[in-house]
This record gives C-alpha cells, sequence and structure tokens, in this order.
C-alpha cells in the first residue's frame, strides 16, 4: 500500500524567508510524487509532479521539490516567501501500475506572517 | 477555456433527505474523479471514471452514495438518504488520460452541510 506522511499541519513564516513543507513516502514500487496546492474556497492545481525523471522538479510560482529515495521524502521548499504563498498544500503518490488512484497527504496549512 | 464546473456550490439539507452534486469535466477529459474532503480524513477519493465506465469505486462510503456519468460531459453523484456525518466538501476533478502522470483539474466543489 502507498501512503504519504506530512509532517506538520500548519507552518508559519516570514514573508521573504524560505518555505520547507515536509512529506514522506511510502511505497513498494517507485512512487510518482506530487504536490498540489488549495488556496481559500477553490480546488486543488498542481504544483509539480515527479514521475522518474530529474530528481529536482521545478514547479510553478518558484517552488521546486527534491526526490530523495534513500530517505523516502519528497519535500517542497521555495527561497522566499510571498504572502500570495499563503494556502494549503497537499503531498500525493501514485505509481505506473495503479492508473488514476492517487492519494493524498493530510496537509499542511502555510501562513506568512508579513 | 472552462474549468471543471460543480453545482451547486453550497446546499444545505436535513438527514434523509437526496442530495445530488453535479460535475461538468473539461472538454475532451476522459477521466473523472469524485473527492470528499473532511477535517477528520483529509481527500478521499471516492470513485473514479474512465471514458464514462467506472472504474475503481472502493472508496465510496456505503450503499447510500452512488455515482452516474451517463455521457462524457456530465457526472452526478448522489447521497440517499443523507447523514450529518455526510457533511463535507466534495470535488470532482478530470484529466485526459491517467491521473498517475499527469495533472488533476479540480472544481471549486461543492460544500454540503446536512441537518
Amino acid at each position: 500500500a502507498q501512503s504519504v506522511t506530512q509532517l506538520g499541519s500548519h507552518v508559519s513564516v516570514s514573508e521573504g524567508a524560505l518555505v520547507l513543507l515536509r512529506c514522506n513516502y511510502s511505497s513498494s514500487v517507485p512512487p510518482y510524487l506530487f504536490w498540489y496546492v488549495q488556496y481559500p474556497n477553490q480546488g486543488l492545481q498542481l504544483l509539480l509532479k515527479y514521475t522518474s525523471a530529474a530528481t529536482l522538479v521545478k514547479g510553478i510560482n518558484g517552488f521546486e521539490a527534491e526526490f530523495k529515495k534513500s530517505e523516502t521524502s519528497f519535500h517542497l521548499t521555495k527561497p522566499s516567501a510571498h504572502m500570495s504563498d499563503a494556502a494549503e498544500y497537499f503531498c500525493a503518490v501514485s505509481h505506473y501500475s495503479s492508473a488514476s488512484k492517487i492519494i493524498f497527504g493530510s496537509g499542511t496549512r502555510l501562513s506568512i506572517r508579513p | 477555456d472552462a474549468g471543471v464546473i460543480q453545482s451547486p456550490r453550497h446546499e444545505v439539507t436535513e438527514m434523509g433527505q437526496e442530495v445530488t452534486l453535479r460535475c461538468k469535466p473539461i472538454s475532451g477529459h476522459n477521466s473523472l474523479f469524485w473527492y470528499r474532503q473532511t477535517m477528520m480524513r483529509g481527500l478521499e477519493l471516492l470513485i473514479y471514471f474512465n471514458n464514462n465506465v467506472p472504474i475503481d469505486d472502493s472508496g465510496m462510503p456505503e450503499d447510500r452514495f452512488s455515482a452516474k456519468m451517463p455521457n462524457a460531459s456530465f457526472s452526478t453523484l448522489k447521497i440517499q438518504p443523507s447523514e450529518p456525518r455526510d457533511s463535507a466538501v466534495y470535488f470532482c476533478a478530470s484529466t485526459m488520460g491517467l491521473a498517475n502522470t499527469g495533472e488533476l483539474f479540480f472544481g471549486e466543489g461543492s460544500r454540503l452541510t446536512v441537518l
């Protein structure tokens, strides 16, 4: 079975500071990994995805994530936080044979302090 | 281009009533998903369709829930009878091909409150 664990349900950083949202996965087969963002009262939208190509993945809005097999991690980072980054972030996992079954983590709410 | 369209955006109903949520996927997408989001359980996949055929409904909570996709541009999720524990935000999402390598496009959700 596959799963993802997001460490920290709420993260608060100052504007301009580094953003680090943690995600660890569990999978018995090579995983596909995703980060989605949800702004208030909206659906989720894809930030970035890893599907067995480059381990450092760049996404929209300046976010990136690195796949580390040895650590079973796929943490999301952004060098400098903007107020507009305040949202809920979801890590998700799938794999090549699961077709369309994507398992989402519990989410991390990111707050930005002025 | 229009995104995934869901209706109603908000629904308040009483326990025992029938609830029907509707979804119009993005034109050309052939996979459609229904998710439920709650504080306690997070985002759960209820069912997904490929080319209008239900592929995996193992996430549907119980027989009170049913979903249909009569054509490529319309799907419904029905709860009959509804219970207070069904209160949640229900999302519809669509994609072209397989979601595990592509991108899921979500609607804005239908917030259901069962009193």
